[in-house]
């Protein structure tokens, strides 16, 4: 069945350092790809998305890049802030009506 | 316009009792789905309704588990009797339609069952 793997965590990183979060899945057909991002606090939220192969989905310095050939979908960064500190959820959604979610990065910036 | 509300925002009850959750989607969105994260583990999903009809109820674990959406507007999960293992974050998410541009979650409601 369809699901998503994800790099566990929690991870901890200086402030201006360079983050790559591991995400992988398994599906039939051609799903859609996001990274969900969840502050302290608050809900969910859509981070960035990729509809199809070779597609990179961008948000807020994050970047994320669609790998059919290599069932892979990581979260990138240049530069971490403290604000960014938050728990990141690969998932994926092959019809649109049921998201697949992964375990969930907790991530930790520090100044 | 206003996100999905759910509360409480926490509860803490005891095993064998009852508890309630409530969902209220942005207005106008048909679609509506229940989300539940165990444990620091994957956010899996529970349910799906448009508007007040069930389209999918393949996730949800057992009979302890009653979801309704009278009216087609707000929804409530009720957990009776609990099970510690039903401790977690609901999370709730409504869409205007079907298609791959995403949801939009609920804060979530934290359950703690002792």
């Amino acid at each position: 069945g369809d699901s998503v793997t994800q790099m566990e965590g929690p991870v901890t990183l200086s402030e201006e350092a360079f983050l790559t979060i591991n995400c992988t899945y398994t599906a039939t057909g051609y799903p859609s790809l996001f990274w969900y991002v969840q502050y302290p606090g608050e809900g969910l939220q859509l981070l960035l998305k990729a509809t199809k192969a070779d597609d990179k989905g961008s948000n807020k310095g994050f970047e994320a890049t669609y790998r059919k050939e290599t069932t892979s979908f990581h979260l990138e960064k240049g530069s971490v802030q403290v604000s960014d500190s938050a728990v990141y959820f690969c998932a994926l959604s092959p019809t649109g009506n049921q998201f697949y979610f992964g375990t969930g990065t907790s991530l930790t910036v520090i100044p | 316009e206003a996100g999905v509300t759910q509360f409480p925002s926490h509860s803490v009850i005891e095993k064998g009792q009852t508890v309630t959750l409530r969902c209220d989607p942005i207005s106008g969105h048909d679609n509506l789905y229940w989300y539940r994260r165990v444990m620091g583990k994957e956010i899996k999903f529970l349910l799906h309704f448009v508007k007040e009809s069930k389209q999918d109820e393949s996730g949800m674990p057992n009979n302890r588990f009653l979801a309704e959406r009278t009216g087609g507007t707000y929804s409530t999960l009720k957990v009776q009797p609990a099970e510690l293992e039903d401790s977690g974050v609901y999370f709730c998410a409504s869409s205007q339609a079907r298609g791959r541009v995403g949801y939009t979650f609920g804060s979530g409601t934290r359950l703690t069952v002792v």
